[in-house]
């Protein structure tokens, strides 16, 4: 089957580094996505990965193997306002995307 | 403003009343997905159409059905509800269902079946 593991939470505080770890099972793979979601409100795109290796935006980056079926969301210099859930996503053979359940990252002053 | 239109924003609904939820984007995408969200759970695919006129199951579709007669509409509906379909219901959509293309999410329609 297919699946993709993420921890469920996280605690971070604020002005320090953070990793999310995301494994996965899949079959095929057509690329790694992160997408950040506040309480409430809808998924916005963070980063995507196709190719092994580190993508570096701002104080994200992603990091990609595709050998180990495992990726991880690297965040600097924590902010309060980063306190979401991040949700790992690989496109598989059919192309539609398949979900983690997400990582609750909280973030403490 | 350039993006996707949900609603409701969120609804109570008997059992076995018939509801729609309504989604529209403005971006020109072909791509338009309706996704649940549960806790503890990730994102599931119910529907989805790579393109106007065509329309595809995703991983949960029982229960429910979706039309694209058109560009920037894509209704889901459901046709006798169930609490078991109490969730938080996203639309999304991309320029193209492949590769990088990005997702782009309505701010979600809240259900509660009782």
């Amino acid at each position: 089957g297919q699946n993709i593991d993420q921890p469920t939470e996280m605690t971070a505080t604020e002005g320090a580094i953070v990793q999310i770890n995301c494994t996965y099972q899949t079959s095929g793979f057509n690329g790694l996505f992160w997408y950040q979601q506040h309480a409430g409100e809808a998924p916005t795109f963070l980063s995507y990965n196709v190719l092994d290796g580190l993508e570096e935006k701002g104080r994200f980056s992603s990091f990609l193997s595709r050998s180990k079926g495992y990726s991880y969301l690297l965040l600097k210099e924590l902010q309060m306002k980063d306190s979401a859930s991040y949700l790992c996503a690989v496109r598989g053979s059919n192309y539609q995307l398949i979900w983690g359940a997400g990582t609750k990252l909280i973030i403490k002053p | 403003i350039a993006g996707i239109t949900q609603a409701p924003t969120s609804q109570i609904l008997a059992a076995g009343r018939r509801m729609t939820l309504r989604c529209t984007q403005d971006m020109r995408h072909n791509a338009m997905y309706w996704y649940r969200q549960d806790l503890g759970l990730g994102l599931r695919l119910i529907h989805y159409s790579n393109t106007a006129g065509t329309t595809g199951k995703g991983e949960v579709p029982d229960g429910y059905s979706v039309s694209r007669a058109n560009t920037d509409d894509f209704p889901l509906t459901l046709a006798s509800a169930v609490p078991s379909q109490t969730s938080v219901y996203f639309c999304a959509s991309s320029v193209r269902a492949s590769g990088a293309n990005v997702l782009t999410f309505g701010a979600g329609s809240r259900l509660t079946v009782l």
